[in-house]
């Protein structure tokens, strides 16, 4: 049974650039999750998807944005990269809430 | 006040021992309590999650809830060197219930 999978496992951007990151959830799920987590804290939710749509929205910029498809994968976007947004992203999936949240193994993220 | 408070630790405790990790939530209308386990450089892998008053077993993991105190612990019998990690304890609120809010983590540390 597959697990969450992310892609890529890391990855170095310049500021002002853009990035998308991706995310297959487990099999079965239709629940698609994303954290940021930055160096010793919690993770932070940036935004769920689910049927395709935003279902609810952290605190983020607009500069955050993300997609779900048919097959429940999903990417996040993030426009105009600052160096703050240098952190671990993290994809969880889950079958519509309110259950469990399982954690892919993330995309490292580098803005220089 | 932060949502969600964790020891940030570390934590030490010998081989063979009970850890006892620790977490206080300011929502009472939270409604379901997780555990995480993140060993370092790799991203948080669910290991209890508990939503009624009382404790819960399994195998060497006991979370217990005390929704009146807005407390939730984790409990590791035997801890093993391998149990060294962050663990996060995560809390879904009844008013947003699509996002995990997580605290910043207790760092454990079992010597042999």
């Amino acid at each position: 049974d597959a697990g969450v999978t992310q892609s890529p496992t890391h990855l170095i951007k310049t500021r002002g650039q853009q990035v998308t990151l991706r995310c297959s959830p487990k099999s079965g799920h239709d629940t698609v999750s994303w954290y940021q987590q930055a160096l010793g804290q919690g993770p932070q939710f940036i935004f769920q998807y689910y049927e395709e749509e935003e279902r609810q929205r952290g605190n983020f910029p607009d500069r955050f944005s993300g997609h779900q498809f048919p097959n429940y994968s999903s990417e996040l976007n993030v426009n105009a990269l600052l160096l703050g947004d240098s952190a671990l992203y993290l994809c969880a999936s889950s079958l519509d809430s309110p259950y469990e949240q399982y954690f892919g193994p993330g995309t490292r993220l580098t803005v220089t | 006040q932060k949502e969600v408070e964790q020891n940030s630790g570390p934590l030490s405790v010998p081989e063979g021992a009970i850890a006892s990790l620790n977490c206080t939530y300011s929502d009472r209308g939270s409604q379901s309590f997780f555990w995480y386990r993140q060993y370092s450089g790799k991203s948080p892998e669910l290991i209890m999650s508990i939503y009624s008053n009382g404790d819960k077993e399994d195998g060497r993991f006991t979370a217990q809830l005390n929704k009146a105190s807005q407390y939730v612990s984790l409990l590791i019998r035997d801890s093993q060197p391998s149990d060294s990690a962050t663990y996060l304890c995560a809390v879904r609120r009844e008013t947003d219930f699509q996002k995990l809010v997580f605290g910043t983590g207790t760092r454990l540390l079992v010597s042999p």
